[in-house]
């Protein structure tokens, strides 16, 4: 079955960069149309999509985020790593990456359990 | 970037009540929509995807229409644990993706 599953530090300083894995299992990012995305969410405060990267490398972001972020995969590892620069307290977030079962027209289907990311110094 | 707006962004609704909660996009986005339910320390759940097509293992009073810029998602008979935030996403071919605001249902 298909499972995701992130990883990361719980605690980072201001001005710091951020680093986060998501490991999964169950499909590939080598097989072609499928895709991973991440997505945050602010405690007490709605969803906000990050980024996606697709099996053949395309690689996409927020708006708002995208001069911060940088998501790149491993995928014999079968891991994809995000990296946000510059953290700030409003960074302080659970931080989920979910698995998109084709790049050219699905949603987020398999998500993973969210790990909860403070930025505090 | 397309934006999406959810109305009402929260409501009071008791066990037995017919819901609807609208999401509108910024643009067309044909039927790249989804909706999802969320408890509080949960992670989201997706209920509908294709604007319509219920996900598999999900009541079936829960159901999901319309296509371009108007979209809403209906539970047909409110349950306790339908008591929860749901969020639209839409999810048109070309990023980036957008949640609505989110609309929370709690008990009247």
């Amino acid at each position: 079955q298909v499972t995701l599953r992130e990883s990361g530090p719980a605690l980072v300083k201001p001005t710091q960069t951020l680093t986060l894995t998501c490991t999964f299992s169950g499909f590939s990012l080598s097989t072609s149309g499928m895709c991973v995305s991440w997505i945050r969410q602010p405690p007490g405060k709605a969803l906000e999509w990050l980024a996606r990267i697709d099996w053949d490398d395309d690689k996409y972001y927020s708006t708002s985020l995208k001069t911060r972020l940088t998501i790149s995969k491993d995928t014999s590892k079968n891991q994809v790593v995000l990296t946000m620069t510059n953290m700030d307290p409003v960074d302080t977030a659970t931080y989920y990456c979910a698995r998109i079962g084709y790049c050219g027209g699905d949603d987020l289907d398999y998500w993973g359990q969210g790990t909860l990311v403070t930025v505090s110094s | 970037d397309i934006q999406m707006t959810q109305s009402p962004s929260a409501m009071s609704a008791s066990v037995g009540d017919r819901v609807t909660i609208t999401c509108r996009a910024s643009q067309g986005i044909s039927n790249y929509l989804a909706w999802f339910q969320q408890k509080p320390g949960k992670v989201p759940k997706r209920l509908i995807y294709a604007a319509s097509s219920l996900q598999s293992g999900v009541p079936s009073r829960f159901s999901g229409s319309g296509s371009g810029t108007e979209f809403t998602l209906t539970i047909s008979s409110l349950q306790p644990e339908d008591f929860a935030t749901y969020y639209c996403l839409q999810h048109n071919s070309y990023p980036p993706f957008t949640f609505g605001p989110g609309t929370k249902v709690d008990i009247k």
